[in-house]
Parts: C-alpha cells; structure tokens; sequence
C-alpha cells in the first residue's frame, strides 16, 4: 500500500532562514505528488503540484518542491521564510493509474520566529 | 460557487449515538473523500468515491460508512460514536483520474466532532 512519511513533525525557525521540508513516499509507480498548507484554523490549500515534465515545481508563496524519482522524494523548499508562513504542511501523493485514493503524510507543523 | 462545504461545524455527541456529517460541492467534481485529521496523524483517509455510485474504503473506514447521494453530494455516517471517533472531518473533493495536470483537491472548512 502506498504511504507518504514526513520526516520532521515540529520545526522551528527565524524569519529569513531557509526551509526544506522531507517528504518520501513509497509507492513505485507513477504518481501525483502534493503539498498542502493549512494556516492556523484554516481548512487546507494546495501549495504546488507535481504530475510530469520539469521535477522542480514552483508553487504560491515562493515555495517550490524537487521530485527525485530515483530517491522517492518530494521535498519542499522556501529560501527565506516568513512569520506568516508559520502553518501545518502536508506532502500527499496519488498513485495515477490506479483508482481517486489520496493519501496524506502526518505533517509538519511548522513555526516561524519574527 | 460555494466550493465544498460541510454541516454541521461543531457537533457534540455522547458515546453510542449516531449522527450523519454532510458534504456537498458545486464545482462538477467526479470524485469525493472523508478524512479525519488528528494531532500528530496528519490526514488519514477514512473513505472516497471515485464517481457517482461508486465508494471504496480508505485507510481507517472502521466505525463509518457513506453515501454518494448524487455527484454533488457525499455523506459519512457514525452509526455509534465512540469517543475514538472525536476529530476533525474534513471533506475534499477533485475532477478525478480523468483531470490530468488539472488536479486539485479542495477541502471543506470541516466538522469538529466531540463524542464524550
């Protein structure tokens, strides 16, 4: 079964520092990858989406994410964050050929000093 | 356009009572999902529907079941709560495997769920 692992649960930041995320998933097929954000008491919101062609995918909010086939990953990446971008983020990934099933990974609760 | 929405917002229910989470969606989306979310669980799947008439299970469907009404509307129903069951629910819906690069998840603003 497919399953998406995020490696950091809880990360702390500056403002202005630079922000990877980990995400991996496990499923070796072809996939849709996502990352979702969730602001404090808002309901979730796409960020950026991976379906083919270039693997760097630029998304809202200067953030961007890396498909790396070979490493089953989908990291995602901000150079300077924000204190607005303080906010739980989700990687999730679609197995294409199969059936609509989407799954999550628990998240990362990201906070952001000012 | 509404986009997906949820009834109730709040909700609070003793253990053993039964109570049905409504979703509807106004965007012609062919497919449809429930999920709780849990500190430190993330999202988990509870169950989906591809297109109308169609439902198929997710990752912790135990406890629950659903009904696709029509295209636009898509149900989760708690039989006999249990405290386990308090979450928050949240329902998504997408175009589907026919989408393509088009494919966007859109949540509801969820349902809070207390069962004592």
């Amino acid at each position: 079964a497919q399953s998406v692992s995020q490696h950091n649960h809880h990360v702390i930041l500056s403002e202005a520092a630079s922000l990877e995320l980990g995400c991996n998933y496990s499923y070796g097929g072809t996939v849709n990858l996502f990352w979702y954000v969730q602001y404090p008491g808002q309901h979730l919101q796409l960020l950026l989406k991976y379906f083919s062609g270039d693997p760097l995918v630029k998304g809202i909010k200067g953030f961007e994410a890396e498909f790396i086939k070979s490493k089953f990953s989908f990291n995602l990446r901000k150079p300077s964050v924000q204190w607005s971008d303080t906010a739980e983020y989700f990687c999730a990934v679609k197995d294409r050929n199969r059936d609509d099933k989407i799954i999550f990974g628990k998240g990362t609760r990201l906070h952001i000093l000012p | 356009n509404a986009g997906v929405t949820q009834t109730p917002k709040f909700q609070v229910l003793k253990t053993g009572q039964s109570m049905t989470l409504q979703c509807a969606q106004d965007m012609n989306h062919n497919s449809m999902y429930w999920y709780r979310q849990d500190p430190g669980m993330g999202l988990r799947l509870i169950y989906y529907s591809a297109s109308e008439g169609t439902t198929d299970k997710g990752e912790v469907p135990n406890g629950y079941n659903v009904s696709r009404l029509n295209k636009r509307e898509f149900s989760l129903r708690l039989e006999s709560a249990a405290p386990s069951q308090t979450s928050v629910y949240f329902c998504a819906s997408t175009w589907g495997l026919l989408a393509g690069s088009q494919e966007t998840q859109y949540f509801g603003p969820g349902t809070r769920l207390l069962v004592l």
